[in-house]
């Protein structure tokens, strides 16, 4: 079982449509969630980041943690063109000290 | 501008000629890591570091090098590299080791 799965997509949604971004994780003991956006030939950028259970909004973005059932996901609203890209969840895996990343998912919003 | 600056961006090379790539950052960053990131495996990590002199390593770490003099740089050091060493780099720096991390822009490298 990997650490962090992620399903690769691509995932294709029309502009102006929800984006719905799925993530699961092995390590119960787990604290800290991250989602960062990769453009084809750049670098990640953090986007999101969630500590709790629940709902983090920021903008189009909500990050969504459900600790129990080890998932977290990313929806984005109202998704447009720019918003294709790579999304990467990362997890903070025993302690501070390791970040593991999902292989990310492809995301593609049409005109 | 916070940023965190690698180089040289692309390079080619042979096997077994040691090479270095450097990092640094300008954002007084604690905590800096090197990953690397191959098609269908995601970014991995190699070696990260805590602080000045303290470094350990990471999922990746065979055939790579790296040192910690100061707090702005990282370097990645490949002393004999390989063909399988060929991929993309990046270092990254958080303030206190959070997931948070600021990405360089990356370095492309292949072994020939």
């Amino acid at each position: 079982q990997k650490e962090v799965e992620q399903n690769s997509g691509p995932l294709s949604v029309p502009e102006g449509a929800i984006a719905s971004l799925n993530c699961t994780y092995s390590d119960r003991g787990s604290q800290s969630f991250f989602w960062y956006r990769q453009y084809s030939g750049k670098s990640p950028e953090l986007i999101m980041s969630i500590y709790s259970n629940g709902d983090k909004e920021d903008g189009r973005f909500t990050a969504q943690l459900n600790k129990a059932s080890q998932y977290v996901s990313l929806l984005i609203r109202d998704s447009q063109p720019s918003d294709s890209a790579t999304y990467l969840c990362a997890v903070n895996m025993r302690g501070f000290q390791k970040l593991v990343f999902g292989t990310g998912t492809r995301l593609l919003v049409s005109p | 501008e916070a940023q965190v600056t690698q180089n040289p961006r692309y390079l080619i090379t042979v096997t077994g000629k040691k090479l270095t790539v450097t990092c640094s950052q300008n954002m007084n960053h604690e905590y800096m890591s090197w990953y690397r990131q191959d098609p269908g495996l995601g970014l991995r990590q190699i070696y990260y570091s805590m602080n000045v002199e303290v470094t350990d390593k990471g999922d990746v770490p065979e055939g790579y090098k790296v040192s910690r003099k100061e707090k702005r740089n990282f370097p990645l050091i490949l002393e004999s590299p390989s063909p399988n060493q060929t991929s993309l780099y990046f270092c990254a720096s958080s303030l206190s080791g959070s997931g948070e991390q600021f990405f360089g822009p990356g370095t492309r490298l292949t072994v020939l």
